[in-house]
């Protein structure tokens, strides 16, 4: 079965990079997500990267895939006070047909001023 | 244009009582998909339903959960004889199918069960 895993906490002083780490068991994902999560909010599609690729970059978000070890991380240069939110790592799967998502538990980043 | 809502937003209910939690997806999205955020606990995945298909159950956790989507648009999730566990915030999201990656999540309903 699916199995996405994720440090549940790190904290980052302010202007910092930040870096998620995410792993993932099956080797057949298609593609993975990174979506955030702010206080009382429903969650939000921050980037997704094809399992084809070894990196992306999109302003201040980083993915880095490396499938071979089935890991993903998302680095956020120059943290800000608004980057505090639940980051959450997904893998896209598809069974029979069918295509869901299987989630990380979240990994909650808080900035330190 | 307006996204995916969730209604009603926080609902307090009794043990044993049966609840009903809508999902009004963005309008033309043909995948409409239900999870569980427990406290601490990450994304469960509960059901997908996927144009006229029949759905994907193999998330719901129990015979007590059950869930409709009437003219391919509106859904409803429904849990039977509440049970202090079911307590989590339980969020809706609907995608463009086929070529969109894109999952768009709804604010969510906090349940508790007192």
């Amino acid at each position: 079965g699916e199995d996405v895993e994720q440090s549940l906490f790190l904290s980052v002083r302010e202007g910092d990079s930040s870096v998620i780490n995410c792993t993932y068991t099956d080797s057949s994902s298609t593609y993975l997500y990174w979506y955030k999560q702010e206080p009382g909010a429903g969650l939000q599609l921050l980037t997704y990267i094809f399992s084809n690729m070894d990196m992306k970059q999109d302003q201040r978000l980083t993915v880095l895939l490396n499938k071979k070890d089935k890991h993903l991380s998302l680095r956020i240069a120059d943290t800000q006070t608004g980057d505090s939110a639940i980051y959450f790592c997904a893998e896209s799967v598809r069974d029979f047909g069918n295509e869901k998502l299987t989630f990380g538990t979240g990994t909650r980043l808080t900035i330190i001023p | 244009g307006a996204g995916v809502s969730q209604s009603p937003s926080n609902k307090v209910t009794e043990k044993g009582k049966d609840v009903e939690l809508r999902c009004d997806p963005i309008s033309g999205h043909t995948a409409l998909y239900w999870y569980r955020q427990s406290l601490g606990q990450g994304l469960e995945f509960l059901i997908y339903f996927q144009g006229n298909s029949a759905p994907d159950k193999s998330g719901l956790p129990s015979d007590r959960f059950s869930a409709e989507r009437t003219g391919g648009s509106v859904s409803t999730l429904t849990i039977q004889r509440t049970q202090q566990e079911d307590s989590a915030v339980y969020l809706c999201a609907s995608r463009l199918l086929p070529n969109s990656y894109e999952q768009y999540f709804g604010p969510g309903t906090r349940l508790t069960v007192t």
